[in-house]
């Protein structure tokens, strides 16, 4: 079966514009997570989906990231009038919701702001 | 927020060395997973630990997680360049959460 899939690979954007990220996770995968990975950092984890319940935002950098999740499977990522340090790779991933399986991830969407 | 601290950040070794990586806690891991990256890639799952003392092995990679579940080793016997790429750890803040933070990596580079 198919991996977790990412699309675009790589976004190149001009400053102030609106992108849109999107993931299509692993069938049957009922939680998702959306994490970012600047250059020479580590994984920031940005927000979790659980099923039905109330996504987990918690880690959404400012209020010009959004994420939804239609139908309980694929995810778009927003980001609003874009600013140079919004480059990163943004990973998502899915997993089982329960306590031991682990997080599966895309390959990821390179952004680059310019 | 918990951090999880990992050591060395870079590391090259000639082909067939062994070597440890290791990954730390200030406070207990409910959860203790290992992944690996290629340049442009996702994270491959290697391992995941749970229990105290609890070790696994996959071909020649071994993962440790002390008594304490504060500290876990990656450990690779006869290092070859396809072992090559950054080793993150991550951890779930609590027991029964999934979202995992990670570590900043530890990046090897395997000399042929």
């Amino acid at each position: 079966g198919a991996g977790v899939s990412q699309s675009p690979s790589n976004k190149v954007t001009e400053k102030g514009k609106d992108v849109e990220l999107r993931c299509d996770p692993i069938s049957g995968h009922t939680a998702l997570y959306w994490y970012r990975q600047s250059l020479g950092q580590g994984l920031e984890f940005l927000i979790y989906f659980q099923g039905n319940s109330a996504p987990d935002k918690s880690g959404l950098p400012s209020d010009r990231f959004s994420a939804e999740r239609t139908g309980g499977s694929v995810s778009t990522l927003t980001i609003q009038r874009t600013q140079q340090e919004d480059s990163a790779v943004y990973l998502c991933a899915s997993s089982i919701l329960d306590r031991v399986s682990p997080l599966h991830f895309g390959n990821g969407t390179r952004l680059t702001v310019t | 927020s918990q951090e999880l601290e990992q050591s060395p950040q870079s590391l090259i070794v000639q082909e067939g060395k062994n070597l440890t990586i290791n990954c730390t806690s200030s406070k207990t891991l409910y959860g203790l997973y290992w992944y690996k990256q290629k340049y442009g890639e996702g994270l491959i799952f290697l391992m995941m630990l749970q229990k105290g003392g609890e070790e696994k092995s996959h071909e020649k990679i071994t993962a440790k997680l002390d008594e304490k579940k504060q500290q876990s080793s990656l450990h690779i016997t006869a290092s070859q360049p396809s072992h090559a790429g950054i080793y993150l750890c991550g951890a779930a803040p609590q027991t029964g959460a999934n979202n995992l933070f990670f570590g900043t990596g530890t990046r090897l580079t395997v000399i042929p």
